[in-house]
């Protein structure tokens, strides 16, 4: 069936780079998509790639999709403590009226 | 500003009594939907729709009914809530199903 799994906790050095990992189980799906949700607020998205892209680059940002292994990754460069946030992982799915969460990662910034 | 907006932030009301939440749009979005988020369990979806008068369950509908009369506007209706239904609730917007969500600020929802 269609999933979406992340870790749920992440701790980080400021200044160092957080990776935060997720697998998928949908083989056809066309976008995958990193939102991000700061406390007491709703999600927004960080960036996406899509599936036919080996990687994708944003300033501290940068994603990687294994589509063989389904996986992909969000790796932050330089975290710092404003990117204490909880990061999602979702794929929209073959259908595109349908997008899947993960679980959420809590990434939390240590000095 | 462009922006979805949901009401009430937070609601706390009791087993049985029926509540809606409200949830409006102001850029013209064709696709809505609406989301519970739990922990560890991240968002499940509970109905969206594509267009007005269109809607459709996602994973989650029971104890849950949306209308769309109206493009800007996505209600969701809990006709009798239950304890399992407190929750954190979110609705979302694109301008079609397959572009980039918006999301509203979240309803926190406690059924006593």
């Amino acid at each position: 069936g269609e999933d979406v799994e992340q870790s749920l906790f992440l701790s980080v050095r400021e200044g160092d780079s957080s990776v935060i990992n997720c697998t998928y189980t949908d083989s056809s799906s066309t976008y995958l998509y990193w939102y991000k949700q700061e406390p007491g607020a709703g999600l927004q998205l960080l960036t996406y790639i899509f599936s036919n892209m080996d990687m994708k680059q944003d300033q501290r940002l940068t994603v990687l999709l294994n589509k063989k292994d389904k996986h992909l990754s969000l790796r932050i460069a330089d975290t710092q403590t404003g990117d204490s946030a909880i990061y999602f992982c979702a794929e929209r799915y073959s259908s595109a009226s349908k997008i899947i969460f993960g679980s959420g990662t809590r990434l939390s910034i240590r000095p | 500003e462009a922006q979805v907006t949901q009401n009430p932030r937070y609601l706390i009301t009791v087993t049985g009594k029926k509540l809606t939440v409200t949830c409006s749009q102001n850029m013209n979005h064709e696709y809505m939907s609406w989301y519970r988020q739990d922990p560890g369990l991240g968002l499940r979806q509970i109905y969206y729709s594509m267009n007005v008068e269109v809607t459709d369950k996602g994973d989650v509908p029971e104890g849950y009914k949306v209308s769309r009369k109206e493009k800007r506007n996505f209600p969701l209706i809990l006709e009798s809530p239950s304890p399992n239904q407190t929750s954190l609730y979110f609705c979302a917007s694109s301008l079609r199903s397959n572009e980039k969500l918006f999301f509203g600020s979240g309803t926190q929802l406690s059924v006593l």
